[in-house]
């Protein structure tokens, strides 16, 4: 099963232009974090939000939480054709002395030139 | 500081084989979760190992199994092949058990299966 779900599916932007991706999740979380993927290889960390951050920058991301909504959204801004990529949410379950990170189904963003 | 290693990056198998799939994880980290990625049901939780146990399982058959070793590497192995287990195998390191801190992955060994 899969605790994340991203939205949109797809994406597809001009360069320098702002992209934006969202992830729900069901369960409570300790934190979730957002990851980069390019063209079937291994995925690259690129975020950790806490649940009880509202916000967090890292260059030109930027993540917000809201887990009231149980949901959680990723700006990367002036994008660049690097940034071309699969972008994928990841949630922890709460509560649980075994926990595991749970993948979202990703969302594939093409950068235009 | 190396990265996370997997091994082999590319493997071609006959159904009905068996194959081990290895990982040595960040110097350091303890933790080694595994995952199975297809384009069909995207990234599945395999298992994770911390100080040489199984913490947890995702649900996938017997035929998948894995270990960790005193020094944290960690190898997985999958008996009795069938097509569907074509896919690309990721393996994640962290500095402690379960998703409190960051997980690093390798660049995967992709396996298919004829």
């Amino acid at each position: 099963s899969q605790q994340g779900e991203e939205d949109p599916q797809a994406l597809s932007i001009q360069e320098g232009e702002n992209a934006t991706m969202n992830c729900s999740y069901k369960t409570s979380i300790n934190n979730l974090q957002w990851y980069r993927q390019n063209s079937g290889r291994g995925l690259v960390h690129l975020i950790l939000i806490r649940s009880n951050e509202r916000e967090k920058h890292s260059g030109r991301l930027r993540v917000t939480l809201d887990t009231s909504k149980k949901s959680s959204s990723l700006l990367i801004t002036a994008s660049r054709a690097a940034d071309t990529a699969s972008y994928f949410c990841a949630t922890d379950e709460f509560y649980s002395s075994a926990s595991k990170i749970i993948f979202g189904s990703g969302t594939r963003l093409s950068i235009r030139p | 500081k190396a990265g996370v290693t997997q091994t082999p990056r590319y493997l071609i198998k006959t159904r009905g084989q068996q194959v081990t799939l290895s990982c040595s994880p960040i110097s350091g980290h303890r933790s080694v979760s595994w995952y199975q990625q297809t384009p069909g049901q995207g990234l599945q939780f395999l298992f994770e190992y911390f100080s040489e146990t199984q913490r947890n399982k995702g649900n996938f058959p017997g035929r998948f199994s894995g270990r960790q070793f005193s020094n944290s590497r960690s190898e997985m192995n999958v008996s009795t092949l069938e097509l569907g287990d074509s896919a690309l195998y990721l393996c994640a390191s962290s500095l402690l058990q379960g998703g409190n801190t960051e997980a690093f992955f390798g660049q995967g060994t992709r396996l298919t299966v004829v």
